[in-house]
């Protein structure tokens, strides 16, 4: 399994919060990427890394910052949080060399904002 | 813009009977695709993909598909159900752009 991690792996809070979800990999691959899994959705894409310091944003961004400040860890923020950010957060990693890279998914964090 | 159709939210199969997971995709140019699989309370892992070296991929689990130009799909299947094939299957594509665009999913149960 690919050295992925994500914390916390359950969290519930109230709407107006700040909430901070952390990616962590021992990979040390160049790319990595958020995503949120909701029923009837999919995967949709939040943000992605290309490097340290190095984000852009995915088709779902909005309500949502990024950091990665080191290569091993990617923070996913949501300033404030909202009911429609209830969800499940995917942390993905992939080497970056080429397009048909596989991404290798950690292990997800539920996230309920009352 | 590209995007990926998975055709049945659900599928329901006999154990030993044949899975079949159907993707569409649109694109203007010929894609990367792949297949995923999630597992109840899990990441996702990936099942195979097609990198336009093969039509026809093979995976892990006894899964395969194939990739047709012509009809714009990548189809998944599989000759013989098991019960652990019981999960959720995700199509996805990728164009040179280190992103993948998902499917909505499909939801397999197998019958015993």
């Amino acid at each position: 399994d690919a050295g992925i991690t994500q914390s916390p792996r359950h969290k519930v809070t109230e709407t107006g919060t700040p909430v901070t979800l952390r990616c962590h990999q021992t990979e040390n691959h160049r790319y990595m990427y958020w995503y949120r899994q909701d029923p009837g959705h999919g995967l949709r894409l939040i943000h992605y890394s290309y490097g340290v310091k190095d984000t852009d944003k995915g088709e779902v961004s909005d309500g949502y910052s990024v950091s990665r400040s080191k290569t091993e860890d990617f923070l996913l923020t949501l300033e404030s949080a909202t009911s429609s950010q209830t969800s499940v957060y995917f942390c993905a990693i992939s080497e970056g060399q080429t397009s048909t890279d596989t991404q290798y998914f950690g292990p997800g964090t539920r996230l309920t904002v009352l | 813009a590209q995007s990926v159709t998975q055709l049945g939210s659900h599928v329901s199969v006999s154990e030993g009977a044949l899975v079949l997971l159907r993707c569409n995709y649109s694109s203007s140019v010929p894609p990367y695709l792949f297949w995923y699989v999630q597992y109840p309370n899990q990441g996702l892992q990936l099942l195979l993909k097609y990198t336009s070296a093969a039509t026809l991929v093979k995976g892990i689990n006894g899964f395969e598909a194939e990739f047709k130009k012509s009809e714009t799909s990548f189809h998944l299947t599989k000759p013989s159900a098991h019960m652990s094939d019981a999960a959720e299957y995700f199509c996805a594509v990728s164009r040179n752009d280190y992103k993948l665009s998902f499917g909505a999913g499909t939801t397999v149960t197998v019958r015993a």
